[in-house]
């Protein structure tokens, strides 16, 4: 199985910071990377796919980067929205997902 | 609209069975593969198990191989998940997903809660 470790778990930030979320595959992935961003309640809603491809009407500030087992979510400048749980998936061999990693409101 | 829409989840007792469903709209949903993914506090999301559009190629995740059995009704739209032999562990909230090889698509989840 292919083991996905974020961090941090938990972040705090103001609006207008730069945030930067980092996921580490236990193996090599390739680019086989998801970012999906989640709301209390809420499923899931990609944000990243292929490790910097952004979903349609995602903003822009959504940011992926990396290859093989290294990879990071930033975002450019925070916005009230943004405030939520990130998480990573890997899909190089069937799903698996980091343990999620939490943007609140410092 | 594009959807996909789950039901089936409540409460039931360990070594009980349930069966979700997760009904999709708006995309042609022969032409997908399709998931079941849940997600508790403790555990964060959770694979589970994944079906073709043909219904030939099933995956199942360790934690419920031999006890969760997935299927689709292409006619239908629909999409199954009958787990039996229930266990507290299994209690989560269960969704359905579209699968682009990313989770392109997501139903709004349906609460299983295995309790005596």
């Amino acid at each position: 199985d292919i083991q996905m470790t974020q961090s941090p778990s938990t972040l705090s930030a103001s609006v207008g910071d730069r945030v930067t979320i980092t996921c580490r595959a236990s193996q090599y992935i390739n680019t086989y990377l998801a970012w999906y961003q989640q709301k209390p309640g809420k499923a899931p809603k990609v944000l990243i796919y292929e490790a910097s491809s952004l979903e349609s009407g995602v903003p822009s500030r959504f940011g992926g980067s990396g290859s093989g087992t290294e990879f990071t979510l930033t975002i450019s400048s925070l916005q009230p929205d943004d405030f939520a749980t990130y998480h990573c998936q890997q899909y190089h061999r069937y799903w698996s997902f980091g343990q999620g990693t939490k943007v609140e409101n410092k | 609209e594009v959807q996909l829409v789950e039901s089936g989840g409540g409460l039931v007792k360990p070594g009980g069975s349930l069966r979700l469903s997760c009904a999709a709209s708006g995309f042609t949903f022969s032409t997908f593969t399709m998931n079941w993914v849940r997600q508790t506090p403790g555990k964060g999301l959770e694979w589970l198990s994944s079906i073709d559009g043909s219904g030939t190629y099933i995956y199942y995740a360790d934690s419920v191989k031999g006890r969760f059995t997935i299927s689709r009704d292409n006619a239908k739209n629909s999409l199954s998940l009958q787990m039996s032999s229930l266990r507290v562990e299994d209690s989560a909230v269960y969704y359905c997903a579209r699968d682009s090889n990313y989770g392109s698509l997501w139903g709004q989840g349906t609460l299983v809660t295995v309790s005596s």
